[in-house]
């Protein structure tokens, strides 16, 4: 699976929309981009994935370049509780081993 | 609801005493994983299994072993707890090996090794 590159930190105010960038520019065709969280002594929350196109849901929307080689995470309204770290993860579902990288803290703040 | 149950959240042991972690789902999915979270690093996969189909990854030490009872229950088993084994574990599913499907963890199971 292709490698993903990530700021290490980031802020926003709460109430903002938080962008959150991610660099995958060795990702092959059949790679989708999958976003996920951690919140601090928490497991691993899926958020979202896609594939080419821009994809929506009630917790994130995932933007995507039409040259697959990055893509933002936007958080609409961010809120205290969506400080974790935010893991990008390029991911073929083939070989079904989801390898996390060392994502990017984000810190809201009041 | 929870989906992957993570028992217990918190577990001590002492060093080199064998523990066992447990881990449930609900979600009748087919393929169960176990990774290792240790302080302010990323989960790294231990091992996983497809059905009853076993897949250990490289560099895992043998020292971790796991069993699938069945589809709803796996286990992860230290052997000899090392100093370097505190971490958390988390364990997660996904319905299939392949496909476009998300994989779903519990809450982990944090270790301490006295």
């Amino acid at each position: 699976d292709a490698k993903t590159t990530q700021p290490p930190s980031m802020d926003c105010a709460e109430g903002r929309a938080a962008n959150l960038p991610c660099n995958h520019s060795t990702i092959s065709g059949n790679e989708y981009v999958y976003w996920y969280r951690q919140i601090h002594s928490q497991g691993p929350q899926y958020i979202i994935h896609g594939l080419k196109n821009n994809e929506t849901n009630e917790m994130a929307s995932l933007i995507i370049t039409e040259d697959r080689k990055s893509s933002t995470l936007i958080l609409p309204h961010a809120t205290l509780r969506d400080t974790a770290v935010y893991y990008c993860i390029a991911f073929t579902g083939a070989n079904s081993k989801l390898t996390f990288g060392k994502g990017i803290t984000l810190s809201v703040r009041p | 609801d929870a989906m992957v149950i993570q028992n217990p959240r918190y577990q001590v042991t002492q060093f080199g005493k064998p523990v066992t972690l447990s881990c449930s789902q609900t979600l009748n999915h087919n393929v169960m994983y176990w990774y290792q979270q240790k302080s302010s690093q990323a989960p790294k996969l231990l091992f996983h299994y497809y059905d009853k189909d076993f897949n250990n990854e490289a560099d895992t030490p043998d020292n971790f072993q796991s069993r699938r009872p069945n589809t709803s229950f796996c286990f992860l088993d230290i052997r000899s707890p090392g100093l370097g084994d505190a971490a958390m574990y988390l364990c997660a599913t996904r319905k299939t090996r392949t496909g476009n499907q998300p994989q779903h963890f519990g809450d982990g199971t944090r270790l301490s090794i006295l």
